[in-house]
């Protein structure tokens, strides 16, 4: 079970690019990275998803390092509809493989106007 | 993109009755779905996996015979409270895996229970 470090939280200012990051030491070799965005009293929503190098949606990126354990979320121009509460997980998509994920502390994003 | 709903959205009861929660997977299929419940400002816990036509599996510290769950279909998973009371008062929240990309759950809006 590889547990997830987040900063617990992190303000910016509209229009600034965020990064956020967290540590996976024990990440195992068949685990994927996936990001989730959460507004209060809603379910968590996907972000991205990655296993390693550099992945890019419509709405954000993610970098993971050679030895993926870290990765970073990246969100460009923040708007006053980011600020959320983001959650790192880590966990492997095989059958039954995702049966212990757990989420973490997350971190509450607050963007500033 | 993949839609989970559940139904209610929010239900108030008095203490010691049942409510049943639908978590539905409305454009894929799911062999797997999971249950969380979050506590106000505290992130998601996972109380148990649902899978299709079979047994769910708890967590620890999760009764099995007071939060009763049921994966009948591909698409349907149920989540009762049973007997509830004050302290089960949260949000809980299923996801889905959907069967054709395994490695990303979607998740419900979530349901808010509030027992009196």
């Amino acid at each position: 079970l590889a547990k997830t470090t987040q900063p617990i939280s992190m303000d910016s200012y509209e229009g600034q690019e965020v990064n956020i990051t967290c540590s996976h030491n024990n990440i195992a070799t068949n685990d994927y990275i996936t990001w989730y965005q959460q507004f209060p009293s809603q379910g968590p929503r996907f972000i991205i998803q990655g296993y390693k190098t550099k992945v890019t949606n419509e709405v954000a990126s993610l970098f993971i390092p050679a030895d993926r354990k870290s990765s970073t979320l990246s969100l460009p121009r923040v708007s006053l509809s980011d600020t959320a509460v983001y959650y790192c997980l880590v966990g492997d998509p095989a059958p039954g493989g995702y049966q212990k994920v757990t989420f973490g502390t997350g971190t509450k994003l607050q963007v500033i106007p | 993109g993949a839609v989970v709903s559940q139904h209610p959205s929010r239900v108030i009861c008095k203490s010691g009755t049942s409510v049943k929660i639908e978590c539905r997977s409305l454009d894929f299929q799911a062999t797997t779905m999971f249950w969380y419940r979050q506590f106000p400002k505290q992130s998601l816990m996972l109380m148990a996996t649902s899978n299709e036509g079979s047994k769910a599996t708890y967590e620890q510290g999760v009764e099995k015979d007071k939060f009763l769950i049921n994966h009948a279909s591909l698409t349907l998973s149920t989540l009762t409270v049973t007997s509830a009371h004050p302290e089960d008062s949260s949000f809980y929240i299923c996801s889905a895996r959907d069967m054709a990309r395994v490695e990303t759950q979607y998740f419900g809006p979530g349901t808010r229970l509030l027992v009196l």
